[in-house]
């Protein structure tokens, strides 16, 4: 079974510019949740998705923006780049009903700001 | 908000135990979780606990919860060099919302 594919992998961007990152959920999984990971602040988590709702948002300005798809695929958008945005960004599935399971990550995308 | 703390580095030697520790103040948690992050990969589910156990063990891996103390530790029996990574303590609720992740301790094995 495939796991959670994040992509582009790697991204170079400049100061000022848009990205979109891209996020396939394992099959079946409906939340889909974001989590920034840099080496000053750790893991801070970003937004949580769940059938196309935003059910939770973490302490980031509004240039960070997702949504989920009827496919449970999910995006994030971060607009007006700065150098701080530079880190990797994770995306993580889980199946509702089951939760004790946590969330299966997927490798990141790791976005430069340059 | 809730705090989970962890010391950063940790060094053993191989075929030792590794004990990686944890500490939280927000006792309402019903899942405490383990991960581990390998370089230039995302988070990997090890083991998870209940907030209603006090020890859970698979394989290699024995998770030991100490809710008086708030205290989370795993233990990783005859640790390998393939065990060296960065292990995040996480906590989470009772709906599939944000999980607060630790700092990461970094796991590093001498010969």
């Amino acid at each position: 079974k495939a796991g959670v594919t994040q992509t582009p992998r790697y991204l170079i961007k400049t100061r000022g510019q848009q990205v979109t990152l891209s996020c396939s959920p394992i099959s079946g999984h409906r939340s889909v949740s974001w989590y920034q990971q840099t080496p000053g602040q750790g893991l801070q988590f970003l937004f949580e998705y769940f059938s196309e709702t935003q059910r939770n948002k973490g302490n980031f300005p509004g240039r960070f923006s997702g949504r989920q798809f009827s496919n449970s695929r999910s995006e994030m958008n971060v607009s007006t780049l700065e150098l701080g945005d530079s880190a990797l960004y994770l995306c993580a599935s889980s199946l509702e009903q089951v939760r004790g399971y946590g969330y299966t990550f997927g490798s990141g995308t790791r976005l430069t700001v340059v | 908000g809730e705090d989970v703390e962890q010391s950063l580095f940790l060094s053993v030697r191989e075929g030792d135990s590794s004990v990686i520790n944890c500490t939280y103040t927000d006792s309402s948690s019903t899942y405490l979780y383990w991960y581990k992050q390998e370089p230039g990969a995302g988070l990997q589910l090890l083991t998870y606990i209940f907030s209603n156990m006090d020890m859970k063990q698979d394989q290699r891996l024995t998770v030991l919860l100490n809710k008086k103390d708030k205290h989370l530790s795993l233990r990783i029996a005859d640790t390998q060099t393939g065990d060296s990574a960065i292990y995040f303590c996480a906590l989470g609720g009772s709906s599939a919302s944000k999980i607060i992740f630790g700092s990461g301790t970094r796991l590093s094995i001498r010969p």
